[in-house]
């Protein structure tokens, strides 16, 4: 079946760095997906992108969809201690199925 | 408006037990999605239903594993016998409009199987 590989698994930095973390697929998919988790909560959604290419920005965040529609990657500039959290990324194929990563866990140190 | 309601939020169960977990989407939404969350498997599909109807199940684990919904405001995901593999939280999302990608998540059941 269709699985996604999110990298990396957790991430431990320092408030105020940059984070980068990425998504890759055996499969193509029609949308990309980045959501946040907050503990405690369900996920809520960053960002979509529908188009190969396509470079969108929510604030901070910034997102792209790989041109061979296999990839994305979520980019947080100047993290802030409310980014903690899980970030998952989806793809969505045929059905409408939407397909979630196994998550990438940030911690924002002290 | 509310968003998608769960029900128990926490449930604890020995094995061997029936367990239903309860899920009301937001009004008007077409598709309704189960997830189970663990940490070694992350966020799994189990099942998805528009307007009511099952359309893709090949997420249940096994044949434990069962999902209805009987109306547009309503669905539950019950497992018959439960095992303490099963100890998850199980997320009920629903959407709107799919062409957005976007789906609206409950608060999750917390289940634990003694």
């Amino acid at each position: 079946g269709q699985q996604l590989n999110q990298s990396p698994q957790s991430m431990f930095i320092q408030e105020g760095e940059d984070v980068s973390m990425n998504c890759t697929s055996s499969s193509i998919f029609n949308t990309w997906l980045w959501y946040k988790q907050d503990p405690g909560e369900g996920p809520v959604l960053l960002i979509a992108l529908y188009k190969a290419g396509e470079l969108t920005s929510n604030g901070r965040l910034t997102a792209q969809f790989g041109i061979t529609r296999k990839d994305s990657f979520l980019n947080i500039s100047a993290s802030i201690p409310s980014d903690v959290g899980i970030y998952f990324c989806a793809g969505q194929g045929m059905h409408d199925k939407i397909i979630f990563g196994k998550g990438t866990r940030l911690h924002i140190l002290p | 408006d509310a968003g998608v309601i769960q029900s128990p939020r926490h449930e604890v169960t020995e094995m061997g037990q029936e367990v239903t977990l309860r899920c009301k989407p937001i009004s008007g939404h077409d598709y309704l999605f189960w997830y189970r969350q663990t940490m070694m498997r992350g966020l799994e599909l189990l099942i998805y239903f528009n307007n009511n109807v099952p359309i893709d199940d090949s997420g249940m684990p096994e044949d434990r594993f069962s999902a209805k919904m009987p109306n547009a405001s309503f669905s539950t995901l019950k497992i018959q016998p439960s095992e303490p593999r099963d100890s998850a939280v199980y997320f009920c999302a629903s959407s709107g409009d799919l062409n957005t990608g976007e789906l609206f998540f409950g608060e999750g059941s917390r289940l634990t199987v003694l």
